[in-house]
């Protein structure tokens, strides 16, 4: 059993470059969430999805898109990459609105 | 806004002590989830609260929601040097589609 699986672990870039961090699941989930987690910030909601073609954003959106083609994969888009961005960015999917979320091992981003 | 307040934000006890850590808000929540996270890994959920005064027992950890459903607290009994972690508590509500997190408790069992 996959889960939750996010790619890739770790990266570097420049401020102004651009790139998507993938996450897909195999669990038929409706639900999948993008956070961000900083130090002595916990995990903050920055877009998530209730289902394929529908999303929203969360508490920290700006500099990030999304987009929900199918119901196994949400990638999160960084358009023009800023230093402010670099954190811990978690991929969680559930499969119901109140059920507990199964969340990736994360990707490691650092904008230089 | 609904914010979920984490307290302790940093316990460090020895082991075989007994430790609580709170997770408060205004909002009302229809659920309440409790995740432990170790360093390089996802959140891993511990247990789910959903009617006000619930408790759950999972082996030396007791988590009771409030009995309005805006508060839960998470109460650990002969602290373990396993027990060693990031605990977060994170809500859902009837009104949106969100799982909001709180800051998380980072808790130090000394062997």
């Amino acid at each position: 059993n996959a889960g939750v699986t996010q790619t890739p672990k770790f990266q570097v870039l420049k401020t102004g470059q651009s790139m998507t961090l993938q996450c897909a699941q195999d669990m038929n989930h409706e639900y999948m969430s993008w956070y961000r987690q900083d130090p002595g910030m916990g995990l903050r909601l920055i877009h998530y999805s209730v289902g394929a073609g529908i999303t929203d954003q969360g508490e920290v959106p700006n500099g990030y898109n999304v987009s929900r083609s199918t119901t196994e994969d949400f990638p999160l888009r960084l358009l023009s990459a800023a230093p402010s961005q670099t954190s811990v960015y978690f991929c969680a999917s559930r499969r119901q609105a109140d059920q507990p979320q199964h969340f990736g091992d994360g990707t490691r981003l650092s904008i230089l | 806004t609904q914010l979920l307040e984490q307290s302790p934000q940093f316990l460090s006890i020895q082991e075989g002590e007994n430790l609580t850590v709170y997770c408060n808000s205004s909002s009302v929540f229809s659920s309440l989830q409790w995740y432990r996270q170790e360093p390089g890994e996802g959140p891993v959920l511990l247990v789910t609260v959903v009617t006000g005064g619930e408790v759950k027992k999972l082996k030396r950890l007791t988590f009771q929601f409030g009995d309005a459903r805006k508060d839960s607290s998470l109460h650990i009994t002969a602290a373990q040097p396993g027990d060693t972690g990031l605990y977060l508590c994170a809500g859902a509500t009837n009104r949106d589609d969100k799982i909001i997190f709180g800051k998380g408790t980072r808790l130090h069992i000394l062997p």
